[in-house]
């Protein structure tokens, strides 16, 4: 069964201070990893899309990384504004197409 | 706005009821997906549509059953609702549903079963 463990479950940072996010998975055969951002009561809201280990993307102060076993949200100089939960989902080979596997989520606090 | 559209925004029922909720996938997408979201559990996926058919199936009740109609839109139909059933409930919508294709949600339908 897949699995997606994100860490920590929540954080609190000053603003400007800057961290990274866990999330570590278990699937059989990764066809993509996403990262979402979630305000409370609203819907997630796309991000990033990871399809192979070494592979980095970039927007304003997040940047995602991909290995074999895990990914990273490294957010630089936060603002109050990224104060959100942040989901990482993967999408395994076998199964149904998009068969997409969400963690719980990191709910990030920056404070001004 | 990712251009996914959910009605209505909240629903208040009783146990025991039925309920239906809509969803109106982006201009373009012929691939739709339910996820409820429970405070303790996050996103569960329920179910997904392909061009009016059924694609994928996740960890959907049999009390729940969902449709895609010709017009790409989709509805989730709750019976015999219970109290656990209160979550969130979103749509998604994505291009083909194949490969990796990036899902966009909507704003999500809040169900509060008293």
């Amino acid at each position: 069964e897949d699995q997606v463990t994100q860490s920590p479950e929540a954080l609190r940072l000053q603003e400007g201070e800057s961290s990274s996010l866990n999330c570590s998975y278990t699937v059989s055969g990764l066809r993509g990893l996403f990262w979402y951002r979630q305000d409370p009561g609203k819907g997630p809201e796309f991000l990033f899309t990871l399809y192979s280990a070494g592979e980095e993307k970039e927007k304003e102060r997040l940047k995602a990384t991909l290995t074999k076993k895990e990914s990273f949200l490294h957010i630089t100089a936060p603002k109050p504004e990224d104060s959100a939960t942040y989901l990482c989902a993967v999408q395994p080979y076998s199964g149904g197409y998009q068969k997409v596997t969400f963690g719980i989520g990191t709910k990030l606090q920056v404070i001004p | 706005d990712s251009g996914v559209t959910q009605t209505p925004k909240h629903l208040i029922t009783a146990t025991g009821q039925r309920v239906t909720l809509r969803c109106s996938p982006r201009s373009g997408d012929l691939s739709v997906y339910w996820y409820q979201q429970s405070l303790d559990q996050g996103l569960q996926f329920l179910i997904q549509y392909y061009n009016g058919e059924e694609r994928a199936k996740g960890n959907i009740l049999e009390r729940f059953s969902a449709q895609q109609f010709p017009d790409l839109h989709s509805e989730l139909n709750l019976s015999s609702l219970e109290l656990g059933d209160s979550a969130l409930y979103f749509c998604a919508s994505s291009i083909t549903g194949g490969a990796v294709d990036t899902q966009y949600f909507g704003p999500g339908t809040r169900l509060t079963v008293l």
